[in-house]
């Protein structure tokens, strides 16, 4: 059962900010919120991760929800090879494999 | 450099058939993953190994056997194919089985039983 939910698809233009919502409203405390994405007919790659505090990185920012049930990934300027699918997966900070199943994702079509 | 690398990328075999899927990476890791992505799209955990150790092992058939020589490698070997086998399959690996680690994707093995 997937601890996240996304929407399934979002559609931005390109050079716009994106800005991606995952609910998580089950996250436990020791539960990192985790960002990868897969470009089409490639492996998933890591784009941020967070635990409490807002995170930013060169590929996004993660603004995680003072309560922590949900998260919203922001992509500043939205280009043509951003357009992916987004997986948002909760992960327990001891380990385990609920964390490590990812759900349907966001499927982002960037307009040019 | 390909950090983590699967061989083969493309297979095309007949169902009953004998399969092995090759995963190597060069991070230096200490903990790697089988993933299988089917026709939804879901990324699903199979198994992961720890410094060799097999640690999760997620309700696949018993067809399904995941080798680890060594840290650097995680091989899976399938018998028997069937049709519901056809997906991609992904190995990863990260520096340690704890979730603040990131996961290292390979770029996939598309297997395809026919």
């Amino acid at each position: 059962d997937a601890k996240t939910t996304q929407p399934n698809s979002m559609e931005s233009n390109e050079e716009e900010p994106v800005h991606l919502p995952c609910n998580h409203s089950t996250i436990s405390g020791t539960d990192y919120i985790h960002w990868y994405r897969q470009l089409p007919s490639q492996g998933p790659e890591y784009v941020i991760h967070g635990l409490t505090s807002n995170v930013n990185n060169r590929m996004a920012s993660l603004a995680i929800a003072e309560d922590r049930k949900s998260s919203t990934l922001i992509l500043h300027r939205a280009t043509l090879r951003d357009a992916a699918v987004y997986y948002c997966i909760l992960m327990y900070s001891g380990g385990g494999a609920d964390g490590l199943t990812f759900g349907k994702g966001t499927h982002l079509i960037i307009q040019p | 450099d390909t950090a983590v690398s699967q061989t083969p990328k493309y297979l095309v075999t007949q169902m009953g058939n004998d399969k092995s899927i090759k995963c190597e990476q060069n991070l230096g890791h200490d903990t790697m993953y089988w993933y299988k992505q089917d026709s939804k799209k879901f990324l699903k955990i199979m198994f992961s190994y720890n410094n060799k150790e097999l640690i999760i092992n997620e309700t696949v058939p018993n067809r399904f056997s995941p080798k680890s020589p060594d840290k650097a490698h995680l091989n899976l070997h399938i018998n028997s194919l069937e049709l519901g086998d056809s997906a991609v399959y992904f190995c990863a690996s990260s520096q340690a089985f704890l979730s603040g680690n990131t996961i290292y994707f390979g770029e996939g093995s598309w297997l395809t039983v026919v």
